[in-house]
């Protein structure tokens, strides 16, 4: 079954916080994991791209993907207020033509 | 930087009647798709398209639903006789190539309301 888990939040967390975004899935088929931020009103922007296992840093952006436990994360360091946004996990098979299966999104609110 | 843009913004249409959605992918992609987001849900997977005919669609989009590049700039999403359960918001996003590092790249999309 194809299906990734994501806490809707909302989180909230004051200015400067490191976050933590997490989703967990359940089809170990999955290789590809991407993190989407959604703005309201608009659509979703890739923030980080990963393929299989690993880590992958980007300025204050971090993924991290573990697939013996089936979790990939998102950190995000020295948070800003325009930080604030959807963030939407989504992961796709090798042979699927690139279908993406999301997660709910999280909402993220940082407090200046 | 290159985007995908999609039209018109916001849809109000009248249950039974037939939509079409617009999309402009990124010039120089090959693969396109559509997702829908229903209010308060995930975003799910419509079809995807590649090479003037459709590579994968999902359980979502029947025989009501149909893909078009008629031009080779635009791609269009019909839907012929609207329901009120179509009401959501229509993405559309493309990609360039199917090497493993190639994302998808996603328009602001087109907020459909059946009425």
């Amino acid at each position: 079954q194809k299906e990734v888990e994501q806490d809707p939040g909302p989180l909230s967390v004051p200015e400067g916080a490191i976050v933590s975004l997490n989703c967990t899935y359940s089809n170990s088929a999955f290789q590809y994991f991407m993190w989407y931020r959604q703005y309201s009103r608009k659509g979703p922007e890739l923030l980080m791209y990963t393929y299989s296992s690993g880590n992958k840093e980007d300025g204050r952006f971090t993924a991290q993907v573990d697939k013996s436990s089936k979790y990939i994360s998102l950190f995000i360091r020295d948070s800003q207020p325009s930080d604030s946004a959807t963030y939407l996990c989504a992961m796709s098979e090798e042979d699927s033509n690139y279908q993406l299966i999301w997660g709910a999104g999280t909402k993220l609110i940082i407090k200046p | 930087e290159p985007e995908v843009t999609q039209t018109p913004s916001h849809q109000v249409t009248q249950m039974g009647q037939e939509v079409i959605l617009r999309c402009v992918p990124i010039s120089n992609h090959l693969y396109f798709y559509w997702y829908r987001q229903i209010l308060g849900q995930k975003v799910e997977f419509l079809v995807s398209f590649y090479n003037n005919e459709i590579s994968e669609k999902s359980e979502i989009f029947d025989d009501q639903f149909s893909v078009e590049r008629p031009d080779g700039s635009n791609f269009t999403l019909k839907i012929r006789s609207t329901k009120l359960e179509d009401s959501a918001m229509y993405f559309c996003a493309s990609r360039k190539s199917r090497n493993s590092n190639q994302p998808q790249h996603f328009g602001d999309g087109t907020r459909l309301s059946i009425l």
